[in-house]
């Protein structure tokens, strides 16, 4: 079962800041949280990850929280084309294989 | 550097057929991973593999599914007598190794049609 608790749906305006909540309470101290997108029904497409620092890179900024208890994905000038689902995942970094249990995930919908 | 190819990318079969999916790993990566999607569902894990083992196949039916990686070319999964429900989208990721820090990437998949 997944681990995570997302929004099912949110909307954003073209250009604006796309902020996706993601909520992991019982997170575990060798678990890394991970991003993955779906667009229609293409591959999901790897975003970004941390295990406890913020992250950035050229698609997205990863904020988790201090006590790693939930995390924010920013899209920072979202376009027409990031209209997506949003998986949040928790993976193991262990020997267990770091197999992605994916939730139901966020379903992102940019509007001009 | 090519990403994870599937082919074939489209796959009809008749029911009582056997569909055979082929994964070809992103070059360096010896760990793959394979995932179903029903129609309308979720991506739900299938099985994970390395070169020549099976690790976790957790999320494998019990019966006429079957997966390998050997020790030369793709990783196949095997759907015997296949029947109308196994119709969906199958998709494989591949990593370089196990350790949950590092990225998986996703192939575009294989869409089954069983008529």
């Amino acid at each position: 079962d997944a681990k995570t608790t997302q929004p099912p749906s949110m909307d954003c305006a073209e250009g604006r800041a796309a902020n996706l909540p993601c909520n992991h309470s019982t997170i575990s101290g060798n678990e890394y949280v991970y991003w993955y997108r779906q667009i229609h029904s293409q591959g999901p497409q790897y975003i970004i990850h941390g295990l406890k620092n913020n992250e950035t890179n050229e698609m997205a900024s990863l904020i988790i929280t201090e006590d790693r208890k939930s995390s924010t994905l920013i899209l920072p000038h979202a376009t027409l084309r990031d209209t997506a689902v949003y998986y949040c995942i928790v993976r193991s970094r262990g020997d267990q294989g770091g197999k992605l249990i994916f939730g139901q995930g966020t379903e992102l919908s940019v509007k001009p | 550097n090519a990403g994870v190819m599937q082919n074939p990318r489209h796959l009809v079969r008749r029911r009582g057929q056997e569909a055979r999916l082929r994964c070809s790993p992103m070059k360096g990566h010896s760990h793959v991973y394979w995932y179903r999607q029903l129609p309308e569902e979720g991506l739900k894990f299938m099985v994970y593999l390395q070169k020549e083992n099976i690790i976790d196949e957790s999320g494998m039916p019990k019966e006429r599914f079957s997966a390998e990686f050997p020790k030369e070319g793709p990783s196949i999964l095997r759907i015997q007598q296949v029947v109308r429900g196994d119709s969906a989208a199958y998709f494989c990721a591949s990593s370089p190794t196990y350790r949950g820090n590092t990225e998986a990437f996703f192939g575009q998949g294989t869409r089954l049609t069983v008529v």
